[in-house]
């Protein structure tokens, strides 16, 4: 059964819309993770959370909020959705101490 | 700041022939380092792991040794099957202060039967 998962794994939006992508794990693994995938560059990290209430900055956070409101789940938004976020979104948790991290099936979103 | 180089793609092959993808890394810091691997229509999943100098890593016929001199961290396999047809991701953990994972830029390799 599948330990991350995402939701939903579709998505079309307009430009100017609000868009929440959603992660769940059952990995019980404190750490949560979402990255953007686009050819060239590979999988780049937006915002990450080490528990529940948390979050943090990642490399590219522009345009992108998360919340971690549980143990579970950590999403990923877009208040004003811009073409440039067209792309495949990725959920990852991660166990600190064995630092391996397990992704989810991706997201792929278009924004028009 | 830390980053990862890999070879770029798309890699063509035969089946049966040998694979090398190269990976330099840079970072200050005492990294762990992995090999990911994405096969189509997934989320990456590990293929290996070393967090020590001079260690190598291995996982379904693949290898790769943390060169600390060289600062690389090549993968290989001696004989490649159309089922390795996947992207594959050099990344780094740049310390144990940080949960941080940096990615490469991916290496498509195809392998034709």
């Amino acid at each position: 059964e599948a330990a991350v998962t995402q939701s939903p794994r579709n998505k079309v939006a307009v430009t100017g819309g609000k868009v929440t992508l959603s992660c769940n794990q059952t990995n019980n693994h404190n750490n949560m993770y979402w990255y953007r995938q686009d050819t060239g560059h590979g999988l780049r990290l937006i915002h990450y959370s080490y528990g529940a209430g948390s979050t943090e900055k990642g490399d590219i956070p522009d345009g992108y909020k998360a919340s971690r409101p549980s143990q579970e789940n950590f999403s990923l938004i877009l208040e004003l959705a811009t073409p440039s976020q067209t792309s495949v979104y990725f959920c990852a948790s991660g166990d600190g101490d064995n630092y391996e991290q397990y992704f989810g099936p991706g997201t792929r979103l278009t924004v028009l | 700041g830390d980053s990862v180089t890999q070879t770029e793609g798309p890699v063509t092959l035969s089946e049966g022939t040998s694979l090398t993808v190269n990976c330099s890394y840079e970072t200050k810091q005492y990294p762990t380092l992995f090999w990911y691997v994405q096969y189509p229509g997934e989320g990456p999943q590990l293929l290996f792991k070393v967090p020590k100098a001079n260690e190598k890593g291995s996982n379904r016929g693949f290898e790769a040794t943390y060169n600390k001199e060289a600062t690389s961290f090549h993968l290989q396999k001696a004989s490649v099957q159309e089922s390795d047809s996947a992207v594959y991701y050099c990344a780094l953990r740049p310390s144990s202060n940080t949960n941080k994972v940096v990615f490469g830029t991916g290496t498509r390799l195809q392998v034709l039967p």
